[in-house]
């Protein structure tokens, strides 16, 4: 049974950068895309991007430029980190499996979520 | 503003059935059979109900189907149980930049 667990600083500054990580237990992080979605308070899920075992990555074009996601299959863990935020991206932010035949299009694990509050 | 619609709230007795609407457009649920249904509780993590519009992952009830017409995809609930309150998302793959966009959510309470 995988699972997954968000870990990271609940609290971050304007203009720094929020960090994540994601452990996966249970599985292997190999032959899998592994994303990061986010939920502001009171709105829906937004898809931030995924990251492939194999290093390869894909962001959703509103988040592009502040955004890396990175992997390491050694630690079975990967890593969120988002540039030059502002109270918007004030959000519980959730790791997930994403899967599905070409194009893999749904998240079959989701961690639990983290809030992580943008604020002075 | 979330890319698909979803109404906020839907409500029902025990034994009931309900739908769950979810209204894309034809750049997403309209163009791809693609389309994903979440159950969330509170403080858990989200759920896998339903993927590619009408297959249900191994150990989720026969109780939840899905479907799609036009640019509109529904989750039906049959059998309503108490434990089926939750928050319902709905996603759909909209190409290969943005790849999925996600609904807003239904609030589900079984009366």
């Amino acid at each position: 049974q995988v699972q997954l667990q968000e870990s990271g600083p609940g609290l971050v500054r304007p203009s720094e950068t929020l960090s994540l990580t994601c452990t996966v237990s249970g599985g292997s992080i190999s032959t899998y895309y592994w994303s990061w979605i986010r939920q502001p308070p009171g709105k829906g899920l937004e898809w931030i991007g995924y990251v492939y075992s194999s290093g390869s990555t894909n962001y959703n074009p509103s988040l592009k430029s502040r955004v890396t996601i990175s992997i390491d299959t050694s630690k079975n863990q990967f890593s969120l980190n988002l540039r030059s935020v502002t109270v918007a991206d004030t959000a519980v932010y959730y790791c997930a499996r994403l899967v599905g035949a070409a194009p893999p299009s749904y998240f079959n694990c989701w961690g639990q979520g983290t809030l992580v509050a943008v604020s002075s | 503003q979330s890319a698909l619609t979803q109404p906020a709230s839907v409500s029902g007795s025990p034994g009931q059935s309900i739908t769950l609407s979810c209204t894309g457009t034809s750049s997403d649920v309209g163009t791809y059979n693609y389309v994903s249904w979440y159950q969330h509780h509170p403080g858990k993590a989200p759920k896998l109900m339903i993927y590619e519009v009408n297959n249900r992952p191994s150990g989720i009830s026969s109780r939840f189907s899905g479907s799609k017409s036009g640019n509109t995809a529904s989750l039906t609930i049959s059998g309503l149980q108490a434990e089926d309150e939750a928050d319902y998302y709905c996603s759909s793959y909209a190409g290969s930049s943005t790849l999925v966009v996600f609904g807003g959510g239904t609030k589900l309470t079984v009366l």
